[in-house]
This record gives C-alpha cells, sequence and structure tokens, in this order.
C-alpha cells in the first residue's frame, strides 16, 4: 500500500512566522505534489517536483517554495506567512508521468494563520 | 496552466436518487481521472480514462469521456448514504489540473 504521510495534521501559526509542511512518501514515486483545497475553489497546485532537487511552479506559487532534497520527501515552506494562507494543504505523489498516474494522497494538513 | 471546469458545485439528493457530476476543458485532454473525498478525508482515485468515447463502470458508478476528449462525467444510480462526498475530476496532457469538485449529499 502506498503511504503518503504529511508531518502535522493541524497547525496554528502567527502571521509573519516561518512555516515548514513536510510530506513523505514510501513507494519510490518520482512526482510529487503540493495543493492547497478551499472551499469552492478545488485542489489548486502550489508547486510538484519530478525529481530530486527538481520543482515547477503550479498554478499559485505566490508565497510559497518547495524543497526536495530526497527522493520521499517533499517539503511545502512558507516564507512569511499570511492569513490568506489559511487553508488545507495536500500532498500527493505518484509514479512518472502526472497525467498517466493516479496521484497518491497524504491526510492533509490544515494550516491556520492567525 | 489548462483549465478543468466542474459542475455542478453542490447536489443534494434522496437516497436512490441517480447523481451527475460534470467536467469539461476547453482544450483536448490526454485522460482524465475521477477522485472521491469523503467528509474530513483527503482525495482517493477512482478511475482513468484515455479513449475518446470511452465509457467504464463501476458497481453504480458510470464514468464517460467524451468523443472529442474535452469533457467527461460521472454518472450514480441509485445513490446510497455511502456516497456522500466530494467528486473531483482531473484532466491533463503533459501535468493534471483539477476541478472545483462536486459535493454529494444524500437524504436517507
Amino acid at each position: 500500500d502506498v503511504k503518503v504521510t504529511q508531518s502535522s495534521r493541524y497547525l496554528v501559526k502567527r502571521t509573519g512566522e516561518k512555516v515548514f509542511l513536510e510530506c513523505v512518501q514510501d513507494m519510490d514515486h518520482e512526482n510529487m505534489f503540493w495543493y492547497r483545497q478551499d472551499p469552492g475553489l478545488g485542489l489548486r497546485l502550489i508547486y510538484f517536483s519530478y525529481d530530486v532537487k527538481m520543482k515547477e511552479k503550479g498554478d499559485i506559487p505566490e508565497g510559497y517554495s518547495v524543497s526536495r532534497e530526497k527522493k520521499e520527501r517533499f517539503s511545502l515552506i512558507l516564507e512569511s506567512a499570511s492569513t490568506n494562507q489559511t487553508s488545507m494543504y495536500l500532498c500527493a505523489s505518484s509514479l512518472l508521468l502526472a497525467s498517466s498516474y493516479e496521484q497518491y494522497f497524504g491526510p492533509g494538513t490544515r494550516l491556520t494563520v492567525t | 496552466g489548462q483549465q478543468v471546469m466542474q459542475i455542478p458545485q453542490y447536489q443534494h439528493v434522496q437516497e436512490g436518487e441517480d447523481f451527475t457530476t460534470y467536467c469539461n476543458s476547453s482544450t483536448t485532454l490526454s485522460n482524465i481521472q475521477w477522485y472521491k473525498q469523503r467528509p474530513g478525508g483527503h482525495p482517493v482515485f477512482l478511475i482513468q480514462l484515455v479513449k475518446s468515447g470511452e465509457v467504464k463502470k463501476q458497481k453504480r458508478l458510470t464514468f464517460q469521456f467524451g468523443e472529442a476528449k474535452k469533457n467527461s462525467s460521472l454518472h450514480i444510480t441509485a445513490t446510497q448514504t455511502t456516497d456522500v462526498g466530494t467528486y473531483f475530476c482531473a484532466g491533463g496532457n503533459n501535468d493534471m489540473r483539477f476541478g472545483a469538485g462536486t459535493r454529494l449529499t444524500v437524504k436517507p
């Protein structure tokens, strides 16, 4: 069974703090993704990575950065958290090309920025 | 990136009624995937469609991919309370984009 884990289910941070969200997958998947989920907006892609040390911007990368130093781990960084980054953050992984293989999602991190 | 539009945003049905959600793209898609997210859960892959006009069934769920590969639908026959959740389509070519989802509630 593919397992994607995220470091926290719930997180509360203050405006201006640096926030790290960690994601680990145990199936040797090449691709990893970060999404945010907001009511009525579905899943919006923030960043994705096809390989170690490689990253690509998604549709809403502003205010975020990512790091992929190891194949199994993909980190999302909020350099200076703002209240409009309060959201559910979902990590996913898949084999090879994202368009051809299903994505496996982690349980999500609900981040509140006060 | 490309956009995938999904309607309706919400659907409330009586148990036993049918349900359909639609997904549309302005560009041709190489494939389309469907996911289900139960309340409080994370999206879980249901199926992938690749061929023009393809129809696939999973018990009471029927998935279709349009002839032009620009639209898709998910139809549930005789809904049950276990069908409650949000259904997402995701379409793409080199990269996938998710629709906004259709949230289904079922009244027993």
